[in-house]
């Protein structure tokens, strides 16, 4: 497909539990970016990847959250010991390295 | 803090009314972007306005900028039920707001 993909859409789980969130950026971008959106709220700013550039990870909430780009294209967010308070929908987007961005649909998660 | 901020948080209007949407901002930018977000999908781009630019239109929607007051708005002419959606702002540091709720009433 031509445009960002995110799996999987919906994503149940247990507090305590470890969880990988995937992004297939659009083929050619070299900038990747995640955000969460939280019911009622905007989108904060995640973890962005620029080309071999070291990533911009200041908007991660706390060390549970990480995330990687591979070869400079799918990435994987990564939450480990899940809380309530992670229950959220995480985008992510693409671009060429400027405005504007690609979103995908999102995966939303829930934590029970 | 954030860069990008809406207003008014909500917006309700009649089918062919028009629907003025602000966004403010701190900083100065080398561009703002206008964002549409329906129900459960992800932003979709609508519209890229620099910071030489003063106004700009794309179809039904006409944005202008002010950066001595550092605002932007978002016009949508003719409104129609499926312009039903948020819209965000964000500048080119890629930060958003919280958006702002339109509804369109058949």
């Amino acid at each position: 497909g031509a445009g960002v993909s995110q799996s999987p859409s919906n994503k149940v789980t247990e507090k305590g539990k470890d969880v990988e969130l995937r992004c297939d950026p659009i083929s050619g971008h070299t900038a990747l970016y995640w955000y969460r959106q939280s019911l009622g709220q905007g989108l904060e700013f995640l973890i962005y990847f620029q080309g071999n550039s070291a990533p911009d990870k200041s908007g991660l909430p706390s060390d549970r959250f990480s995330a990687e780009r591979t070869g400079g294209s799918v990435s994987t967010l990564t939450i480990q010991r899940t809380q309530q308070e992670d229950s959220a929908v995480y985008l992510c987007a693409s671009s060429l390295g400027l405005p504007p961005l690609h979103f995908g649909n999102g995966t939303r998660l829930t934590v029970t | 803090s954030q860069q990008g901020e809406e207003d008014p948080q909500a917006l309700s209007i009649q089918e062919g009314e028009n629907a003025t949407m602000n966004c403010s901002y701190k900083t100065s930018i080398n561009n703002l972007q206008w964002y549409r977000q329906n129900s459960g999908r992800g932003l979709v781009h609508l519209i890229l306005i620099r910071s030489n630019e003063r106004e700009k239109h794309s179809g039904r929607l006409r944005v202008t900028l002010d950066t001595s007051k550092k605002s932007s708005s978002l016009l949508i002419t003719a409104s129609r039920a499926a312009d039903t959606a948020s819209y965000f702002c964000a500048t080119d540091e890629l930060t958003f707001g919280k958006g702002i709720t339109l509804s369109v009433r058949p």
